[in-house]
């Protein structure tokens, strides 16, 4: 398994800002996944991030948006821009062993 | 028709109660079926993986999977209030590279 630690935790932002949401893993690993959790939705994925290359986004999701980072094979970022009350979600970040997914303890986002 | 169904709950039950959660699904190419475990405020935890069909028991928790119906269950005996979670299933295809779709999780919660 994996330990991830996001941070932050949660945050609360004003409409038009930015946010930029880290994820730290203790190993290295290959692929990073950013998801977006909604009430009563399914996880939905927002991009893999791979290092040393661009991320690879999902339909519906684009890089201006949210930017993501993957300097090195431990880390990465996602960057949720100019913010509306329609991105307050959770968002998690992952990692995936040889068949499961493993999770960071996520981002409560409130725009307001 | 979505890819995953599962009932959001919420469900509610007494302590001690044999709980059923369920999930269907419409991709017969899935192989790798998960459940997690989702406390308020915290990422989703890996609570078991089974590949392919059959039963796989751990401690109180069993999972089921039936690809002719397509049709995977969790079986909690003795629940516990600890229990009070959400809970999602999740499965992909064969291939380190295959997405991972997650139903959106059944709300549970164990009366004392």
């Amino acid at each position: 398994s994996a330990v991830i630690s996001q941070k932050p935790s949660r945050d609360i932002c004003q409409r038009g800002t930015s946010l930029t949401i880290q994820c730290q893993v203790d190993s290295q690993v290959t692929m990073m996944f950013w998801y977006r959790q909604q009430p009563g939705q399914s996880l939905t994925l927002i991009a893999t991030a791979n290092q040393g290359s661009e991320a690879t986004y999902e339909s519906g999701f684009v890089i201006d948006k949210f930017p993501i980072s993957r300097p090195n094979l431990t880390f990465s970022t996602l960057t949720v821009s100019n913010m509306s009350p329609e991105d307050s979600s959770i968002y998690l970040c992952s990692v995936r062993g040889e068949t499961e997914a493993f999770f960071g303890q996520g981002t409560r986002l409130t725009v307001v | 028709q979505k890819e995953v169904e599962q009932d959001p709950g919420p469900l509610s039950v007494p302590e001690g109660a044999i709980v059923s959660l369920n999930c269907t699904y419409s991709n017969s190419a899935f192989q790798y079926f998960m459940w997690y475990r989702q406390y308020s405020r915290k990422g989703p935890e890996l609570l078991m993986y089974t590949y392919s069909s059959g039963n796989k028991e751990d401690g109180r928790f069993t999972a089921q999977v039936d690809k002719s119906s397509k049709y995977i269950s969790l079986f909690i005996r003795d629940s516990q209030p600890s229990d009070s979670a959400t809970y999602l299933c999740a499965m992909r295809g064969l291939g380190y590279g295959q997405n991972f779709v997650f139903g959106p999780g059944t709300r549970l919660s164990v009366l004392p």
